[in-house]
């Protein structure tokens, strides 16, 4: 079975752009996460998504949204690209949504941000 | 403020021997804990979990004990393997939060042969 795929693998934007990633859960999995990963620091929670319902949000601006489709894979947006927005960013897709069981999620490989 | 926190950036340990790995938390609602390794390059890879009604867990060379007293965690690799030289992440859960994960800011480990 295919695990967590996210595209693209890397792309590169300039501020003020906006960017679109893209991430197919693993099949059966119905939860998508995103998290925001800086060098040298650990993932930040920026979204989650449960039967393409947002179930959860970080601290993070407006400038983030997302959504999941009827397919429980999902894009994250960001507008207005700021310098500090380079990071990895990663899908993590679950069997489960709220309270049920453990909350194990699997990682894509993330996508390589670099805003110049 | 940082709800996670793994105080140690880097551990080196001779192959064959003990990993330790330390993680504090300070969310008392924190209920499901989870440990992850990460090479460059890869997103994390999900490596042992443990609820917070067990103190310990194990799954093969892996071990995760849970004081949940002190608020800390520890994932044991016994016996280490220079494969298992990546970035180490701790990461915590609460119930009513689904898998919306609190990660802390990873251990280095280096295994040397």
């Amino acid at each position: 079975d295919a695990g967590v795929t996210q595209s693209p693998t890397h792309l590169i934007k300039t501020r003020g752009q906006q960017v679109t990633l893209r991430c197919s859960p693993i099949s059966g999995h119905k939860s998508v996460s995103w998290y925001q990963q800086v060098l040298g620091q650990g993932p930040q929670f920026i979204f989650q998504y449960y039967e393409k319902e947002e179930r959860g949000r970080g601290n993070f601006p407006d400038r983030f949204s997302a959504r999941q489709f009827p397919n429980y894979s999902s894009e994250l947006n960001v507008n207005a690209l700021l310098l500090g927005d380079s990071a990895l960013y990663l899908c993590a897709s679950s069997l489960v949504g709220l309270g049920s069981g453990g909350p194990e999620a699997f990682f894509g490989q993330g996508t390589r941000l670099t805003v110049v | 403020d940082q709800q996670v926190k793994q105080n140690s950036p880097s551990l080196s340990v001779q192959e064959g021997r003990i990993s330790i790995l330390n993680c504090d938390y300070t969310n008392s609602m924190f209920d499901y804990f989870l440990w992850y390794k990460k090479y460059p390059a890869e997103g994390p890879t999900f490596l042992i979990s443990i609820s917070s009604i067990k103190d310990k867990n194990e799954d093969g060379r892996f071990t995760v004990f849970l004081n949940k007293s002190a608020k800390h965690l520890s994932l044991h690799i016994v016996p280490s393997q220079p494969g298992d030289s990546a970035v180490y992440f701790c990461a915590a859960s609460a119930g009513n939060a689904g898998n919306m994960l609190t990660f802390g800011g990873g251990t280095r480990l280096m295994v040397k042969p």
